[in-house]
């Protein structure tokens, strides 16, 4: 198994330009969860979803979407790429219902210029 | 705002020399899971707490869950340079799906 993936490794956007960071398990995990790392503020929970067709919102969404087409891939676009949005994305995956270990993809360190 | 405190935010210490981060919440949780980050890498899960006091040992780490579930620690024994890292707290609030992250402590350690 590969666990949890991740890509790009790292990206230089544009202010004002769009992307998607890709996210896909292979643990048939029907929870998955984005994270942005920051210094000092630890993990921040960014979007959420229980299983496919089914996304919420975590503590910080503004600027960002997601959807749950798959239960393997839950993709994170920035729609206008902010330098406020300078940050390390976690990808995070576990089997959903009772609180079981989530697991962390490499990560994506994503700077804004 | 935040949901889960954690303290310190950094600590450095002697090899040898133990180390305490602490969690707490102001509202109970319904368990309480740590995780370590090495530099530049990502978080790994060590231990999930479930019941009230529980104290869980892996080797020189020592867990504990609160009586009142709304606090956690995690202690190491004479630190190893191995030891290094960043360790975070994290908890399902109660009623919710979603697991919240403390700030995390970053452990330095001179060998």
């Amino acid at each position: 198994n590969a666990g949890v993936t991740q890509t790009p490794k790292f990206q230089v956007l544009k202010t004002g330009q769009s992307m998607t960071l890709q996210c896909a398990q292979d643990m048939n995990h029907e929870y998955m969860s984005w994270y942005r790392q920051d210094p000092g503020m630890g993990l921040r929970l960014i979007h959420y979803s229980v299983g496919a067709g089914i996304t919420d919102q975590g503590e910080v969404p503004n600027g960002y979407n997601v959807s749950r087409s798959t239960t393997e891939d839950f993709p994170l676009r920035l729609l206008s790429a902010a330098p406020s949005q300078t940050s390390v994305y976690f990808c995070a995956s576990r089997v959903a219902g009772a609180p079981y270990e989530q697991y962390f993809g490499p990560g994506t360190r994503l700077t804004v210029t | 705002g935040q949901q889960v405190m954690q303290i310190p935010q950094y600590q450095h210490v002697q090899e040898g020399e133990d180390f305490t981060t602490y969690c707490n919440s102001s509202t109970t949780l319904s368990n309480i899971q740590w995780y370590k980050q090495r530099p530049g890498g990502h978080p790994v899960f060590l231990i999930q707490l479930v019941k009230s006091g529980e104290v869980k040992k892996q080797k020189r780490l020592t867990f504990q869950f609160g009586e009142a579930k709304k606090n956690s620690s995690l202690h190491i024994t004479a630190t190893q340079t191995t030891d290094v890292g960043t360790y975070f707290c994290a908890a399902i609030i109660q009623g919710a799906q979603k697991l919240v992250f403390g700030q995390g402590t970053r452990l330095t350690i001179n060998p």
